[in-house]
């Protein structure tokens, strides 16, 4: 399949370790959040997601944290393994859009390694 | 169950061809959306259809482009007079009606791979 976020930066990890993906987010008005999972050749896979009105939210292995006042998410991956490397993106749903139209951030790649 | 396909998933155009991108959603899924994504970036809005009503195309980059849905299932891209910087993948993706609690669940298909030559 094609190759997905050749220029993308590159957070390498070991098996095992916890992983922490960071992202900026520009709308302040952005009402809800989502962290997508993109392997080469797939289409993005919805992680978790989480409102504007929460800070935390706690999935299987997965935590989302929500930092409104310097507009900044980050993932955490807890006990990181091989299927987890992939592209990952932060997405946002604007307050105006009436419908659930997705503002996708730059990814980052991640890689895990035995 | 069966997600979300496209076809082809693969095409080569040679630039000024036209070429049509299919989009299969989820059955019963109402939202269907396109989405462009170039080369390491993240995938962007292009346009959206609630059944077969097209709701915003404001993602369109030209009139070069064009989508339809036109009994409220599957989808459409087309794309006129090829160019170059048309290469990319196209994503599709469906949801059920609008759910306030995960409005952000939309279901990806892989993509059609279009390089323009």
């Amino acid at each position: 399949g094609e190759s997905v976020g050749l220029h993308l930066p590159t957070l390498s990890v070991q098996e095992g370790d916890n992983s922490i993906i960071n992202c900026a987010y520009s709308n302040s008005a952005s009402d809800y959040f989502i962290w997508y999972k993109q392997e080469s050749g797939k289409g993005p896979q919805f992680i978790i997601d989480i409102r504007s009105n929460m800070d935390k939210r706690q999935g299987q292995r997965v935590t989302v944290l929500l930092n409104k006042t310097v507009k900044h998410l980050s993932l955490q991956i807890a006990a990181t393994q091989p299927g987890d490397s992939a592209v990952y993106f932060c997405a946002e749903i604007p307050l105006s859009g009436g419908y659930n139209k997705l503002i996708f951030g730059a990814g980052t790649r991640l890689a895990v390694h035995p | 169950g069966a997600g979300v396909s496209q076809s082809p998933r693969y095409k080569v155009a040679k630039r000024g061809q036209d070429v049509a991108l299919r989009c299969d959603p989820i059955s019963g899924h109402v939202s269907l959306f396109w989405y462009q994504q170039a080369l390491g970036q993240g995938p962007e809005f292009l346009t959206y259809f609630q059944n077969e009503a097209q709701l915003d195309k404001s993602g369109l980059p030209s009139d070069r482009f064009f989508a339809e849905r036109p009994e409220g299932s599957v989808s459409t891209l087309k794309i006129q007079r090829t160019q170059q910087e048309d290469s990319a993948v196209y994503l599709c993706a469906s949801s059920r009606v609008r759910d306030p609690h995960r409005p952000g669940e939309q279901y990806f298909g892989p993509g059609t791979r279009l390089t323009v030559t």
